[in-house]
């Protein structure tokens, strides 16, 4: 079945860069997401990246997908308060429902 | 649109009662999902519905748990007994069905329950 997986905290100070990272386990994935959730919401949907693609850039935020070792990542170029929050790593994999298999969250705390 | 729309947003309630809490997704939204989310396991999928129709409930914890989909624009999670170990904040997501789309989930604000 399918597995996600991230580490449940990261602490940056203010101005540096964030890396989360995340792996997954099931190759027919098409869609991998980054979802955002803020204190006291529900989760949203920050950056996508489809699965032919290596890279994708959106202002400060890149994703990098390693397909051959099922790895994704998310980078926050010049983190900023606003940016603390649980960051999801999610996947979609070919089968015909809307299902996401959502990782466990990964908390980002940033330091002013 | 106005979003997901969960009520009530928090709920406090003894030991033993019965709980319900709702969902109304977004217009035109074909699938809708509802997760629990703790601080010990994180975000866990209950289970969702497509075209109201129930597809998976395999993550419903026990026989305590229902919830139902009567039409496209309202569901129900219902807990009957209540424990403390349901405490929780429970959270609705929809999707639209685009073919070929994105799949990407809007979720509520999240029902914060605690059992007392």
């Amino acid at each position: 079945g399918e597995d996600v997986e991230q580490s449940l905290f990261l602490s940056v100070r203010e101005g540096d860069s964030s890396v989360i990272n995340c792996t997954y386990t099931d190759s027919s994935s098409t869609y991998l997401y980054w979802y955002k959730q803020e204190p006291g919401a529900g989760l949203q949907l920050l950056t996508y990246i489809f699965s032919n693609m290596d890279m994708k850039q959106d202002q400060r935020l890149t994703v990098l997908l390693n397909k051959k070792d099922k790895h994704l990542s998310l980078r926050i170029a010049d983190t900023q308060t606003g940016d603390s929050a649980i960051y999801f790593c999610a996947e979609k994999n070919s089968g015909g429902y809307q299902k996401v298999t959502f990782g466990i969250g990964t908390k980002l705390q940033v330091i002013p | 649109d106005a979003g997901v729309i969960q009520s009530p947003r928090h709920e406090v309630t003894e030991m033993g009662q019965e709980v319900t809490l709702r969902c109304k997704p977004i217009s035109g939204h074909n699938s809708l999902f509802w997760y629990r989310q703790t601080m010990m396991r994180g975000l866990e999928l209950l289970i969702y519905f497509n075209n109201n129709v129930p597809i998976d409930d395999s993550g419903m914890p026990e026989d305590r748990f229902s919830a139902k989909m009567p039409n496209a624009s309202f569901s129900t999670l219902k807990i009957q007994p209540s424990e403390p170990r349901d405490s929780a904040v429970y959270f609705c997501a929809s999707t639209p069905r685009v073919a070929g789309g994105l799949y990407e989930q809007y979720f509520g604000p999240g029902t914060r329950l605690t059992v007392t």
